[in-house]
C-alpha cells in the first residue's frame, strides 16, 4: 500500500521563487492536511480539506495556497518563497475515526 | 483554542527501564487522541489511537491511557530498548473531521 506520498523529498529554493509540494493518497480518504514542522516546535496546521473542492485555513496559512480538485491529490503552493518558510512539510490524510496517516515529508530550504 | 503540552521535552533512560511520557490538553471535549513516533528525518508513524469513549489502548510494550476529565494522557513503554529512541508526539482532535492539534513532542534516548 502506498498510503500518503509526498514529492519532492528535498528542495532548495531561492527567495522569491515559487514551487508546488505534491501530496497524493490512495486510501480514498476525504480529509487531507498540510502541516509544517520547525525544530522543537511540533507540527502546525497550514491548510486542510474535508473533501474535493473544499479547503480551509489552519493556524499558519500566510504565504501558502492549496487546491483540492480530486479526492486523491492535495498540492501545496508557495508563491514567493521566504526564509521563514524553511521547514519540513508533512501531508496527512484521514477518515473519521481511525486517525491520521502521514507522508514522509518534504524538507524545504529557502536561501 | 486547544493546546497540547508534552512533558518532559527530552528524556534519557538506560535500557530495560519502564518509562512514562505525559501529554496534557486544555479542552477536554476531544474526539480522539493519537500517539505518534518520529525517527530523525522521517515522517510520523501512528502508535496508538484512543477514542474519547476509551480509557486505554495497548500494543505490544506500549500502553496509552486517557483521562478526558483531567485532560491527560500517558504513554507507558515497558522494558525500553535502544530501538525505542525517537521523538514521541501526542495529538488530539475535537471531532472526526477536524485536524489534529500536536504537542511539541518528547525526545527519548534509550542508552544501551
Amino acid at each position: 500500500n502506498a498510503g500518503v506520498t509526498q514529492t519532492p523529498k528535498f528542495r532548495i529554493l531561492k527567495i522569491g521563487q515559487s514551487m508546488t509540494l505534491q501530496c497524493t493518497q490512495d486510501m480514498n480518504h476525504n480529509y487531507m492536511y498540510w502541516y509544517r514542522q520547525d525544530p522543537g516546535m511540533g507540527l502546525k496546521l497550514i491548510y486542510y480539506s474535508v473533501g474535493a473542492g473544499i479547503t480551509d485555513k489552519g493556524e499558519v496559512p500566510n504565504g501558502y495556497n492549496v487546491s483540492r480538485s480530486t479526492t486523491e491529490d492535495f498540492p501545496l503552493r508557495l508563491e514567493l518563497a521566504a526564509p521563514s518558510q524553511t521547514s519540513v512539510y508533512f501531508c496527512a490524510s484521514s477518515y473519521e475515526g481511525p486517525g491520521a496517516f502521514f507522508g514522509q515529508g518534504t524538507r524545504l530550504t529557502v536561501v | 483554542k486547544q493546546e497540547v503540552t508534552q512533558i518532559p521535552a527530552a528524556l534519557s533512560v538506560p535500557e530495560g527501564e519502564n518509562l512514562v511520557l505525559n501529554c496534557s490538553f486544555t479542552d477536554s471535549a476531544i474526539y480522539n487522541l493519537q500517539w505518534f513516533r518520529q525517527d530523525p528525518g522521517k515522517g510520523l508513524t501512528s502508535l496508538l489511537l484512543i477514542q474519547s469513549s476509551q480509557r486505554e489502548q495497548t500494543s505490544g510494550r506500549l500502553n496509552a491511557s486517557l483521562d478526558k476529565s483531567s485532560g491527560r494522557s500517558t504513554l507507558y513503554i515497558a522494558a525500553s530498548q535502544p530501538g525505542d529512541s525517537a521523538t514521541y508526539l501526542c495529538a488530539v482532535s475535537l471531532s472526526g473531521n477536524t485536524p489534529l492539534v500536536f504537542g511539541k513532542g518528547t525526545r527519548l534516548s534509550v542508552i544501551a
